[in-house]
């Protein structure tokens, strides 16, 4: 079973467009986040929700705007989306509290979007 | 929240022990150190965590020394399927506050 799961993989959509990207996670954990990798491969975290609030929303357009309806689905929700965002999308997911071994973030394996 | 400096790119041969060292001049006591492993079109994979000293694990070391201002994590007879980015990152109590930056591209060679 896959532990953090997105869909789509795949999304090609023209500017303008309203797109989401859904998230679910079956490892019980308690944080989940958006993290954003552009052309250059930085990794920069979007969102952070922790048992469905929102605890980090990093610089974003508001043109972004995640949403939790429980603690294992985080979504993406996109609206007009421009050139620019065009990018891989991460979802992932950990266990927050207090950092022991093996207390670590796991990964979904991406959703390339690409704004034509 | 401690920054971490790592070489943008490395390269080795098949066999070779690597070696990628991370400077984290401003890590804070609660702060662990963990690397992240991600190959081409696919999420970051956690590889190792250490807080001091050594830790060894079935993929790789991770050394770091009583200052903890760097670490390096160490990958003993790399394989061509070593290829890929390493990020070194480092965080406390808060899950939600580790940052990744750019990594180390380490392209492995036959």
């Amino acid at each position: 079973d896959t532990a953090v799961s997105q869909t789509p993989k795949y999304l090609v959509t023209q500017m303008g467009n309203d797109k989401s990207i859904k998230c679910e996670q079956n490892l019980g954990h308690d944080t989940m986040y958006w993290y954003k990798q552009d052309s250059k491969k930085f990794l920069k975290i979007m969102f952070s929700y922790n048992n469905k609030e929102l605890i980090i929303n990093e610089t974003v357009p508001n043109r972004f705007s995640p949403k939790s309806p429980d603690k294992a689905h985080l979504n993406l929700h996109i609206n007009s989306l421009e050139l620019g965002d065009s990018a891989v999308y991460f979802c992932a997911s950990s266990q927050e509290g207090a950092w022991i071994s093996g207390n670590t973030i796991y990964f979904g394996e991406g959703s390339w979007l690409t704004v034509v | 929240l401690a920054k971490t400096t790592q070489p943008i790119s490395m390269d080795s041969y098949e066999g070779q022990e690597v070696n990628i060292t991370c400077s984290h001049n401003n890590i804070a006591t609660n702060d662990y150190i963990t690397w992240y492993q991600q190959f081409p079109s696919q999420g970051p994979r956690f590889i190792i965590q250490g807080y001091k000293t050594k830790v060894t694990n079935e993929v790789a070391s991770l050394f770091i020394p009583a200052d903890r201002k760097s670490s390096t994590l160490s990958l003993p007879r790399v394989s061509l399927s070593d290829t890929a980015v390493y990020y070194c990152l480092v965080g406390g109590s808060s899950a939600s506050k580790i940052i990744f930056g750019s990594g180390t591209r380490l392209s492995i060679r036959p």
